[in-house]
C-alpha cells in the first residue's frame, strides 16, 4: 500500500512530442505528490510538486495531471527538446516531518528525446 | 542555494572493509536521508534522521549503519562491505518542521564499488 507504480520504464520521444510518464498509488493518506529530475552524475532535484486539491499543475513546459478517483497522476512534457533527456522519478509523502514527511519514490522513467 | 555534499565522488573498496559514506548539509535542515540507487529498482531509502542523535531504518537497513552527531553531518557506515552493495548512494536533506517539509535536496552521490 505504500508502493508508487511509474510507468514507462524508458521513453523515446522525437524533438518538439509530447512525454508523458505515469504513476498510481493505493495510499489515499498520500498527500504531496513530486517529480523529480536526475541529469546523469547529479543528484535527482525537484521539477514541480502538486498537492490532492487540485487537479493540474503548470509550469512552463512541464505539467502534472492528478486523478484523485483515480488514484493517478502524471508528468507531461510539452514541445520536449533534447536538454529534457533525464531519468524522472514521481513520488509521494504523508504528513509533516518526522517518518510521516518521507518520500516513497517510483523505480524512474529513463526519457530520451532524440533531435 | 542548498547545498548537500558528499565525501567521495567514487569510491573502490574490498570486501569485508568497513566503509565511511559522508554527508553534510549547509542549510539547518532537520531531516537527513540515505538512499541507495540501482537501475530499475530506484531508490530506496536505507535510514533517515529527523534530530541529531536520531536515526529510523528505512526499506532497506541491514548491512548498514548510521551516525549523526551534529546536525549538519550524517554518516552512512557499512560495517563489513560486500559485493551486493555496490551501488549508487545519495544523501538528501529537508528543512523539517511544517513550513515546505517535504522537498528533498539531494547530493551529487557516491559511486561505491566492492570487490
Amino acid at each position: 500500500q505504500q508502493q508508487v507504480k511509474q510507468s514507462p520504464q524508458s521513453l523515446i520521444v522525437q524533438k518538439g512530442g509530447i512525454s508523458i510518464i505515469n504513476c498510481a498509488y493505493e495510499n489515499t493518506a498520500f498527500d504531496y505528490f513530486p517529480w523529480y529530475q536526475q541529469f546523469p552524475g547529479k543528484g535527482p532535484a525537484l521539477l514541480i510538486a502538486i498537492r490532492p486539491d487540485v487537479s493540474e499543475k503548470k509550469e512552463g513546459r512541464f505539467t502534472i495531471s492528478f486523478n484523485k478517483s483515480a488514484k493517478q497522476f502524471s508528468l507531461h512534457i510539452m514541445d520536449s527538446q533534447p536538454g529534457d533527456s533525464a531519468t524522472y522519478f514521481c513520488a509521494a509523502s504523508i504528513g509533516y516531518g518526522g517518518s510521516q514527511g518521507n518520500l516513497i519514490f517510483g523505480k524512474g522513467t529513463k526519457l530520451s528525446v532524440k533531435p | 542555494d542548498v547545498k548537500v555534499t558528499q565525501s567521495s565522488r567514487y569510491l573502490v573498496k574490498r570486501t569485508g572493509e568497513k566503509v565511511f559514506l559522508e554527508c553534510v548539509q549547509d542549510m539547518d535542515h532537520e531531516n537527513m536521508f540515505w538512499y541507495r540507487q540501482d537501475p530499475g529498482l530506484g531508490l530506496r531509502l536505507i535510514y533517515f534522521s529527523y534530530d541529531v542523535k536520531m536515526k529510523e531504518k528505512g526499506d532497506i537497513p541491514e548491512g548498514y549503519s548510521v551516525s549523526r552527531e551534529k546536525k549538519e553531518r550524517f554518516s552512512l557506515i557499512l560495517e563489513s562491505a560486500s559485493t551486493n552493495q555496490t551501488s549508487m548512494y545519495l544523501c538528501a536533506s529537508s528543512l523539517g518542521g511544517q513550513v515546505s517539509p517535504y522537498e528533498q535536496y539531494f547530493g551529487p552521490g557516491t559511486r561505491l564499488t566492492v570487490t
